[in-house]
């Protein structure tokens, strides 16, 4: 099972502040990697596949990088709404795997 | 609109069964994968199992924690996947969300989930 890790656990922004969050595999996943943003009582929304594609309806100030084992998601000028816990997760290898998760909270 | 609705959650005691529904509108149900993802009481996500189209064989995948016990299947005549519960345990207890999957271009769309409670 590849393990994805995620640092840091929680990340103190002040709105306007640029956020970036880190994501590690195991094992190389290519650039089968995506990232979501879960808020509490809510669905969890894609942001980012194959790595850095923002899917349908993202702003651009949502980016992804990397390839191999190394990710970043950056949120270029953290919004309001931005406030959230965001997962990264490959899907090159069965079974999926999910990383533990970022908070990022308002500083 | 597209959009995926779970149901059948609720509270059940350990060892027994339960079966969530999750029920597809806006688009062609049986062109797209479906997987199962949960998230325990102040957890992150886990990814539960997974179910292929039709044309790709209407086959599963299941994560190691549950093999054995869930099972997932399809009904594409009625836009509907379910995901089968046996031998529930005290640490299935999670939101259950259905997903649809475009495999390496994530799940792209989340259902709004349904609480599986298992507890004596």
């Amino acid at each position: 099972e590849i393990v994805m890790t995620q640092s840091p656990a929680t990340l103190s922004v002040s709105p306007g502040e640029r956020a970036s969050l880190s994501c590690r595999a195991s094992q190389s996943v290519s650039s089968n990697l995506a990232w979501y943003q879960h808020k509490p009582g809510q669905a969890p929304r894609l942001l980012i596949y194959g790595a850095s594609t923002r899917a349908t309806g993202i702003p651009a100030r949502f980016s992804g990088s990397g390839s191999g084992t190394e990710f970043t998601l950056t949120i270029s000028s953290l919004q309001s709404e931005d406030f959230a816990v965001y997962y990264c997760q490959q899907n090159d290898n069965w079974p999926r795997t999910f990383g533990q998760g970022t908070k990022v909270e308002i500083k | 609109e597209v959009q995926l609705v779970e149901s059948g959650g609720g509270l059940v005691q350990p060892g027994r069964s339960l079966r969530l529904s999750c029920t597809a509108s806006g688009f062609t149900f049986g062109d797209y994968a479906i997987s199962w993802v949960r998230q325990a009481p102040g957890k992150g996500l886990e990814w539960v199992g997974f179910i292929r189209s039709k044309a790709y064989g209407g086959t599963t995948e299941y994560a190691a924690s549950v093999k054995g016990r869930f099972t997932i299947s399809r009904d594409d005549s009625k836009s509907i996947a379910y995901l089968q519960m046996n031998s529930l345990k005290i640490e299935d207890t999670a939101v259950y969300y259905c997903t649809r999957d475009q495999w390496v271009y994530g799940f792209d769309i989340w259902g709004q989930g349904t609480m599986v409670t298992v507890s004596s």
